[in-house]
């Protein structure tokens, strides 16, 4: 299983955009990127998944560079709400064993 | 449709008491697992199923037993709690399970062993 490192937090003001890059060099061919949120007291939430390139949708978007060994998850203008823990995964095809590290905790200040 | 539904929210154990934890889905989900989730630890898998009848170990199996009987309910049975078991307790559920699927996650179940 591809290991991932990402920051263990980070602070972003209110309106700017934020971008958390999650490190996975041990990605293989058929591994998936993909990110979670998760708000105190709840369960985690799916945000997005991407392969390579550029995924968008209306929460984030995900860079993946060519060679997959890092992914960025972007958040535009975020605000309070959007402080929570966020979760990069690699997923593999077929593999039933999901397993999440220690997030990134995001803290939007005012 | 309710999603992933769990049960109780809390739960005050003495060591040594039995109880389950109670999950359910109404999504026709196939995949089902359970994590805990302790503080600064993110959330670590202990038990997952593909099916009805079929289980299989996560990272952290130990102390915790888990049947699957029909698509929608996966209980997670503590025989004998101990105080390393309290946590915070997520059921999720996949229509793929670990492939591109998305992990639909219950809101939690505190549990606190004295």
């Amino acid at each position: 299983l591809a290991k991932t490192t990402q920051p263990i937090s980070m602070d972003s003001y209110e309106g700017q955009e934020v971008n958390i890059t999650c490190s996975h060099n041990n990605i293989a061919t058929n591994d998936y990127i993909t990110w979670y949120q998760q708000f105190p007291s709840q369960g985690p939430r799916f945000i997005i998944q991407g392969y390579k390139t550029k995924v968008t949708n209306e929460v984030a978007s995900l860079f993946i560079p060519a060679d997959r060994k890092s992914s960025t998850l972007s958040l535009p203008r975020v605000s309070l709400s959007d402080t929570a823990v966020y979760y990069c995964l690699v997923v593999i095809i077929g593999y039933q064993k999901v397993t999440f590290g220690t997030g990134t905790k995001l803290q939007v200040i005012p | 449709n309710a999603g992933v539904t769990q049960t109780p929210k809390f739960q005050v154990l003495k060591t040594g008491q039995s109880m389950t934890l109670q999950c359910a889905q109404d999504m026709n989900h196939e995949y089902m697992s359970w994590y805990r989730q302790d503080p600064g630890m993110g959330l670590r898998l202990i038990h997952y199923s593909v099916g009805a009848g079929i289980t299989d170990q996560g990272e952290v199996p130990n102390g915790y037993n888990v049947s699957r009987s029909t698509t929608e309910d996966f209980p997670l049975r503590l025989l004998s709690a101990a105080p390393s078991q309290t946590s915070v307790y997520f059921c999720a559920s996949s229509y793929e399970g670990g492939t591109a699927g998305e992990l639909f996650f219950g809101e939690g179940s505190r549990l606190t062993v004295l």
